[in-house]
């Protein structure tokens, strides 16, 4: 089974300040971990995608995220936040060749102070 | 640039009664999925289908039924609405199976079962 935990269901930061929001995974065979953003009464947009290339994924709007094995982490970062991040971010793993098996996580909420 | 539309937006309902959501793509899609969004819970997967005339079961089926008559189309049943339906609706859209393909959303469907 698969499963993702995002630590923090609410996250605050100020703008300019470094964002990092935390998924950890759990799968029995290499994983697949998207990050995704939903804005306030919006669906989800795909920020960046790990499919087992490289460990460091670079995304849309200054987002990245690094796979770690060794941690089960897949954490998402941006070196200074902006007004326009706040939003809810979502982790998601699954299978590679198992889209139907897109299992999210509970979700964090940014919130940026200015 | 329509991509994943959903109808109706808004919709309550009385306990017992039935509605459909409709989904429409433009993508040419092969799969599609309709996910519910609860506070806390992050969404899951209440049935996806895989092509024209399929369709199957995901996390959270009960209460509800699909239908893939046309490939751009993905319908949600509701035969008969209970509170514990009241949710936001997702439908989403996606190439095939490898994971790697990206999900796409629609702007979600607000139900409220009163």
């Amino acid at each position: 089974a698969q499963s993702v935990t995002q630590l923090g269901s609410h996250v605050s930061v100020s703008e300019g300040a470094l964002v990092l929001l935390r998924c950890n995974y759990s799968s029995s065979v290499p994983p697949y971990l998207f990050w995704y953003v939903q804005y306030p009464n919006q669906g989800l947009q795909l920020l960046l995608k790990y499919t087992s290339a490289a460990t460091l994924v670079k995304g849309i709007n200054g987002f990245e995220a690094e796979f770690k094995k060794s941690e089960t982490s897949f954490h998402l970062t941006k070196p200074s936040a902006h007004m326009s991040d706040a939003a809810e971010y979502f982790c998601a793993v699954s299978r590679p060749y198992n889209t139907d098996k897109l299992i999210f996580g509970t979700g964090t909420r940014l919130q940026v102070f200015p | 640039n329509a991509g994943v539309t959903q109808t109706p937006k808004f919709r309550v309902l009385k306990t017992g009664q039935s509605m459909t959501l409709l989904c429409a793509q433009d993508m040419n899609h092969e799969y599609m999925y309709w996910y519910r969004q609860d506070p806390g819970m992050g969404l899951r997967l209440i049935h996806y289908s895989v092509g024209e005339g399929t369709t199957a079961k995901g996390e959270v089926p009960d209460g509800y039924n699909v239908s893939r008559l046309k490939k751009q189309n993905f319908l949600l049943g509701l035969e008969s609405a209970a509170p514990s339906q009241t949710s936001v609706y997702f439908c989403a859209s996606s190439y095939g199976a490898d994971s790697g393909n990206t999900i796409y959303f629609g702007e979600g469907s607000w139900l409220t079962v009163v």
